[in-house]
């Protein structure tokens, strides 16, 4: 079976320190890495996506994530944070060839001034 | 512009009543599904749809029920058999086939809580 650690529950950091929100993932067969954002209330929004090739992802807000299939894992990184990445972030694994989704628990990003 | 739609916000159900959540989308997408998120605990998949009139359980079905009459619209109700539904419940859409990893564009939520 397929699962997802995010291995902090909460993360702070300072206004414009860099952030590193950890993943890894289990999985015997090929994957999709997602991270998708989450605002207080609200729906989960796609940050950024690994599919296939590079092994660098780009998303929105200044986001990117590396997958790294020798350690398993898909960390999310910002070189900067602001207030308003203030968040929950979810990091999501998805089967190939299938459309089902494995939540992570998430991470809750806190910034301070 | 184009996005999944979740009413009511808020929702607050009495002791054996079934309560209806309702999930309309208008990306043209093929599949949909429900989520339950519980504080710490991620979310997980309650039904999911890849086609009208056909659905699935996901992992914790029990106490859901669902329909799919429509591509645009899978109402979720929650029966006096949950025995704790107090959540978050988020649908999600998403096309089906051939590009895999389609990510799923996820609605605002519907919180329901027990009276």
């Amino acid at each position: 079976a397929q699962s997802v650690t995010q291995l902090d529950s909460q993360v702070p950091v300072f206004e414009e320190a860099p952030v590193e929100l950890r993943c890894n993932y289990s999985s015997s067969v090929s994957v999709y890495l997602f991270w998708y954002v989450q605002y207080p209330n609200q729906g989960l929004q796609l940050l950024l996506k690994y599919l296939s090739g590079s092994t660098l992802v780009k998303g929105i807000n200044g986001f990117e994530a590396e997958f790294k299939k020798s350690e398993t894992s898909f960390h999310l990184t910002k070189p900067s944070a602001h207030m308003s990445d203030a968040a929950e972030y979810f990091c999501v694994v998805s089967l190939t060839g299938f459309q089902k989704l494995v939540f992570g628990t998430g991470t809750r990003l806190l910034v301070s001034p | 512009d184009g996005g999944i739609t979740q009413s009511p916000k808020y929702l607050f159900r009495k002791e054996g009543q079934n309560v209806t959540l309702s999930c309309e989308q208008n990306l043209n997408h093929d599949a949909m599904y429900w989520y339950r998120q519980d504080p710490g605990q991620g979310l997980r998949l309650i039904y999911y749809s890849q086609i009208v009139n056909d659905f699935q359980k996901g992992d914790i079905a029990e106490g859901y029920s669902v329909s799919r009459e429509k591509k645009e619209s899978f109402p979720l109700t929650v029966t006096s058999a949950q025995k704790n539904p107090t959540a978050f419940y988020l649908c999600a859409s998403s096309i089906v086939g051939p590009r895999e990893g389609q990510p799923q564009h996820f609605g605002d939520g519907t919180r329901l809580s027990i009276l």
